[in-house]
């Protein structure tokens, strides 16, 4: 079955870390650019980072630019976002979508597989 | 930064009905343009591309249109299904933007 399973997120105080992943099935990993989204309370989606299908490249939303590292294993099928130094703006649903490799390189960068998302809260 | 607007925020259409989305861009976008749909406690779905271009597996009464700064999504004769939250997200640009969403609701 392709599908995109994020986990890891929870509840954490401001200034502390956590570490999601995004679990890959059904589908080539390595053929794919992968991104993270997010998505705070009754708020739109914001996207965040991405990283290349080999981790040669990766860029970042000013937003979380310098806090938040965006890493994969190909061996592993997964996607992780590090989060550091977080902060109450930073609560929202953390989702992982793909790109094709090819549609990336031509510059199409619409995400056509999501996953369900795993939500992050960030309070004292 | 490319500012997305989607309107209205809210939209009550009775079922068998037509309903029509408006998304503008703050600068032109070309046809760099998608949109989602996204259900309750569910993964956001990818409808159309390219402005105009269905997904795999979207049904004919979903239809996308425009170009530069003005789209419009439209979904003729409403079946219970398409009731939800329909986002528009630019990629002529980074970083890459979304608007704030349509709510199409029953009426």
């Amino acid at each position: 079955q392709v599908q995109l399973v994020e986990s890891g997120g929870g509840l954490v105080k401001p200034g502390g870390s956590l570490r999601l992943s995004c679990a890959v099935s059904g589908f080539t990993f390595s053929d794919y650019y992968m991104n993270w989204i997010r998505q705070a309370p009754g708020k739109g989606l914001e996207w965040i980072s991405y990283i290349s299908s080999s981790s040669t490249y990766t860029k970042y939303a000013d937003s979380v630019k310098g806090r938040f590292t965006i890493s994969r294993d190909n061996a592993k099928n997964s996607l992780y976002l590090q989060m550091n130094s977080l902060r109450a703006e930073d609560t929202a649903v953390y989702y992982c979508a793909r790109v094709s490799v090819e549609m990336a390189t031509a510059g199409y960068w619409y995400f056509d597989l999501w996953g369900r998302g795993t939500l992050v809260t960030v309070s004292s | 930064e490319i500012v997305m607007t989607q309107s209205p925020a809210t939209l009550s259409v009775s079922p068998g009905e037509r309903a029509t989305l408006s998304c503008r861009a703050s600068q032109s976008v070309s046809n760099n343009l998608a949109w989602y749909q996204q259900k309750p406690g569910q993964a956001p779905r990818l409808l159309i591309y390219g402005a105009s271009t269905r997904a795999t597996g979207v049904p004919a009464r979903v239809s996308g249109s425009g170009s530069g700064t003005e789209f419009t999504l439209t979904i003729s004769s409403l079946q219970s299904e398409d009731f939800a939250i329909y986002y528009c997200q630019e990629y002529n640009n980074w970083p890459l933007g979304f608007g704030q969403g349509t709510k199409l609701e029953i009426k």
